[in-house]
């Protein structure tokens, strides 16, 4: 079966420290991967994407992701968090191939200043 | 650019009136659509998706249907609501044809209460 995992419900961090929101998914064949962020009362945001080439991608806001087949992970990164990073981000994976995206459970990054 | 709207923002209906939600997708053509619900701010459940016009795709058995008028169209709709219907209504866009990277693009949301 499918699956996405996002081990951690929440994770704190200080402002200006860097960031690092876990994921590890499960899919058939060469997966697609995606980081949302939501805000309170609002709809997901699309942050980052891979799809094939370089392991590292880059997106919105800073963030940036680090693609580990090996490991089958898909870590979400920011070197240098701020208070307005507070949200909820979700993990989202798709087999090549296929059709239905699968979201991870979502962790909330609380962002201290 | 492509825009996504949904309405009405928040919703309180008693238990078993009927409810319609609202979905309009602008800026493309021939989207799949999605309905997600979002049950104490966590976790998306896919409940309905639509590849086109009369084409839906039920997701999770319930009392909660789902209808595509128009192209660019997609309606949330219960006979008779239940408590559990509660929550926060997602719509979602992608680009056909499946099979490319579909990126899902998210509406504001509904928030509906059941009392």
């Amino acid at each position: 079966a499918q699956s996405v995992a996002q081990p951690e419900d929440q994770v704190n961090v200080a402002e200006g420290n860097p960031l690092t929101v876990k994921c590890t998914y499960s899919v058939s064949g060469n997966p697609y991967l995606f980081w949302y962020v939501q805000y309170p009362n609002r709809g997901l945001q699309f942050l980052l994407k891979y799809i094939t080439g370089d392991n590292l991608v880059k997106g919105s806001y800073g963030f940036e992701a680090e693609f580990n087949k090996s490991q089958t992970s898909f870590h979400l990164k920011k070197p240098s968090a701020l208070v307005s990073d507070s949200a909820l981000y979700f993990c989202a994976a798709r087999g090549a191939g296929g059709f239905k995206t699968i979201f991870g459970a979502g962790t909330r990054l609380f962002v201290k200043a | 650019s492509q825009t996504i709207h949904q309405w009405p923002a928040t919703l309180v209906q008693p238990v078993g009136s009927p409810l319609s939600l609202e979905c309009t997708v602008e800026g493309t053509s021939n989207p799949n659509l999605y309905w997600y619900r979002q049950a104490a701010g966590r976790g998306l459940q896919l409940l309905f998706y639509s590849v086109g016009i009369g084409q839906i795709s039920s997701e999770v058995p319930q009392n909660l249907s789902a209808s595509r008028p128009q192209d660019r169209q997609f309606i949330l709709s219960s006979k008779k609501l239940l408590l559990s219907d509660s929550g926060f209504y997602l719509c979602a866009w992608s680009q056909i044809p499946s099979g490319t990277t579909d990126t899902q693009y998210f509406g504001p949301g509904t928030r509906l209460t059941v009392l």
